[in-house]
């Protein structure tokens, strides 16, 4: 079964400074995709980034960008230029490729807080 | 395009009782998945729905159920509810074998 492990409860940012959120996943799959969404205290989980394991090239969007190590499965957010609508909880979450559901698998989640 | 949309966003019910929950999927998506996110938990997949048909379920007893209507909306049921139940409960849409899932806001349940 596939695991999704986020090892950091809590992390603290200053304002438009850069910080990096980890999380490892466990699976035998070789096709696989993962994501990062963001859940802020309105509750609606929002999609940040995604990757699929296929690809090499680490994916990027706006100011958040992802360092994806497959061999170590690990897949960690970093978030440049933080601004306050940044803190929330963010979630890792894992898919398998194809298969008959949209299964995603979650962490635990980090809490981001974004100091002024 | 309307987003995914949940209803009620809360309710309080006592143990044993029965509830169901209610979302509208996105414009153009046949596919619902429903999610239970316990209190500091990620969510926890219970099901999906396609084509009106339950094709995938989590670790979760026969207690939870579910349906998916011809307009691709669906229903969360839970019978004998325990204070476990206690979650928020998120129902996500997307396109059959689409990669992107689009959440709602929840519906937060509480058992007393």
């Amino acid at each position: 079964a596939q695991t999704v492990t986020q090892s950091q409860p809590e992390m603290s940012v200053q304002e438009a400074e850069t910080v990096t959120l980890s999380c490892t996943y466990d699976t035998s799959e070789s096709d696989y995709y993962l994501f990062w969404y963001k859940q802020p205290p309105s509750r609606q989980m929002i999609l940040v980034i995604r990757q699929e394991a296929y690809k090499q090239q680490n994916a990027t969007e706006n100011r958040f960008s992802v360092n994806f190590q497959k061999a170590a499965k690990s897949f960690s957010l970093k978030i440049s230029d933080s601004q306050l609508g940044d803190a929330a909880m963010y979630f890792c979450a894992y898919r398998n490729y194809g298969g008959a559901t949209n299964k995603l698998i979650f962490g635990t989640g980090t809490l981001l807080a974004v100091q002024p | 395009e309307t987003g995914v949309t949940q209803s009620p966003t809360h309710l309080i019910k006592t143990r044993g009782q029965q509830v169901t929950l209610r979302c509208s999927s996105q414009s153009g998506h046949n596919t619902v998945s429903w999610y239970q996110q316990a209190l500091g938990q990620g969510p926890q997949f219970i099901f999906q729905y396609y084509r009106e048909e339950e094709n995938g379920r989590g670790n979760f007893p026969p207690r939870f159920s579910g349906l998916q209507f011809p307009n691709y909306s669906s229903e969360l049921n839970v019978n004998a509810l325990e204070l476990d139940d206690s979650a928020l409960y998120l129902c996500a849409s997307s396109i059959h074998g689409n990669t992107e899932a689009f959440f709602g806001q929840g519906t937060r349940l509480t058992v007393v």
